[in-house]
């Protein structure tokens, strides 16, 4: 079945530097991304989303880039903070699907401080 | 304020019980979902519905059922008939259909069975 998946399981960064969080997807008809942010015993916080029609999309020291020719998706955090240290999960749905949301395993990212 | 409620945060289930979990949602929102989340685990579908009186079945609904009679209500029931039900479970919901309606999440329900 189509799945999503996410290329390194744990990520350690030191404060203040970038980081960038993989993600590799297979399902061909996925139009919309999101990246979701899950601190310890929490429920995911939306970070970000980009539709299929768009390569790039910036937020607040966050950007997503979507590279659908190698169905490849990327969040980059910028000038990490303590507070950035978390699992990070993309998603994607399509709009021809069932309106399910498929998440890939995720990516533990810790700052070092 | 407007958000998603889950209760209780934490339950305790004795094997062959059914317990129920809570999900309320302000946002005035069509759709719902449950999803399971094992540790250090994604998050896997259980059920969704898109419009009250309306569910549908995700890619792990053995063992679970769901309710919709109202839009803003999304109970879980994990029957006895789940055979591992200990997990962390989190609900969810999204304003409408199509791509580009961003589905948000409540802070997670961590059921153990005993």
């Amino acid at each position: 079945g189509e799945s999503v998946g996410l290329h390194l399981p744990t990520l350690s960064v030191q404060e203040g530097d970038n980081s960038i969080i993989n993600c590799a997807y297979s399902n061909s008809a996925s139009d919309y991304f999101i990246w979701y942010k899950q601190e310890s015993g929490k429920g995911p916080q939306f970070i970000i989303d980009i539709r299929s029609n768009m390569d790039k999309r910036q937020g607040q020291r966050v950007t997503v880039l979507l590279n659908k020719t190698v169905k490849h998706l990327s969040l980059q955090i910028a000038a990490t903070q303590p507070g950035d240290s978390a699992v990070y999960f993309c998603a994607e749905t399509s709009n021809f699907g069932n309106e399910k949301l498929t998440f890939g395993t995720g990516t533990r990212l810790t700052i070092i401080p | 304020d407007g958000g998603i409620t889950q209760s209780p945060k934490y339950l305790f289930r004795k094997e062959g019980q059914n317990v129920t979990l809570s999900c309320e949602q302000n946002l005035n929102h069509d759709a719902m979902y449950w999803y399971r989340q094992d540790p250090g685990q994604g998050l896997r579908l259980i059920y969704y519905s898109q419009i009250v009186n309306d569910f549908q079945k995700g890619d792990i609904a053995e063992g679970y059922s769901v309710s919709r009679e109202k839009k803003e209500s999304f109970p879980l029931t994990v029957t006895s008939a789940q055979k591992n039900p200990t997990a962390f479970y989190l609900c969810a919901s999204r304003t409408g259909r199509g791509s580009g309606n961003t589905i948000y999440f409540g802070e997670g329900s961590w059921l153990t069975v005993v």
